[in-house]
């Protein structure tokens, strides 16, 4: 399953499938981007980062993307699964700044 | 490591009165806190940064006077809601980053439910 992020907050994907959670940024002169999960109720949880001299990083079960001429940012899940239902946020920062600015979310619920 | 605590996870005060959030982190030390509030469906909202032993920076639009902000030290933050209101109800969320890092990465507490009648 795919989200297009602002425009399709909310993603079904199918339990063991791929998820793609899109986000596109605002900031051009942002350096510095996380993709948080968010459970109901919860705090936000960090996934991974990326810096901007990149285009991809990997961790556990996901991968980041970052496009930085179009200003996209996307996370990639692998084999879904229903513990990954929740709230998905990118956020982008300035390095030095320390502040960052949180895109609207894309919920993800996962199909048994 | 980077696990930070939230005190209380949730309180119902009366109109009118102060309510006191804490933030701990707990395995690391940090060098600036940043207190955020989420409405239901919404995303964070930054309310201010704080480094610890100075005076807290607000987002426009956030009373600096209503949200008092303490940083006493490098591990503990508290906001306190001074004469709540209703409108003031919300999910309240600390996170921290960690000092001697140069990553801009913000670790988070649990949250804070405050539900003002």
């Amino acid at each position: 399953g795919e989200s297009v992020g602002l425009h399709l907050p909310t993603l079904s994907v199918q339990e063991g499938d791929n998820s793609i959670i899109n986000c596109a940024y605002s900031n051009s002169a942002s350096d510095y981007f996380i993709w948080y999960k968010q459970e109901s109720g919860k705090g936000p949880q960090f996934i991974i980062d990326i810096r901007s001299n990149m285009d991809k990083r990997q961790g556990q079960r996901v991968t980041v993307l970052l496009n930085k001429t179009v200003k996209h940012l996307s996370l990639q899940i692998a084999a879904t699964q229903p513990g990954d239902s929740a709230v998905y946020f990118c956020a982008e920062g300035v390095e030095g700044d320390y502040k960052l600015s949180f895109g609207a979310g894309t919920t993800v619920t996962v199909r048994a | 490591g980077a696990v930070v605590s939230q005190h209380p996870s949730w309180v119902i005060c009366k109109s009118g009165t102060s309510v006191k959030i804490e933030c701990r982190s707990l395995d690391f030390q940090a060098t600036t806190m940043f207190w955020y509030r989420q409405f239901p469906k919404q995303s964070l909202m930054l309310m201010a940064t704080s480094n610890e032993g100075s005076k807290a920076t607000y987002e426009q639009g956030v009373e600096k006077d209503k949200f008092l902000i303490n940083h006493a030290s490098l591990t503990l933050s508290t906001l306190t809601v001074t004469s709540a209101h209703p409108e003031d109800s919300s999910f309240y969320i600390c996170s921290a980053r960690r000092k001697g890092t140069d990553r801009e990465t913000q670790y988070f507490g649990p949250g804070t439910r405050l539900l003002v009648l």
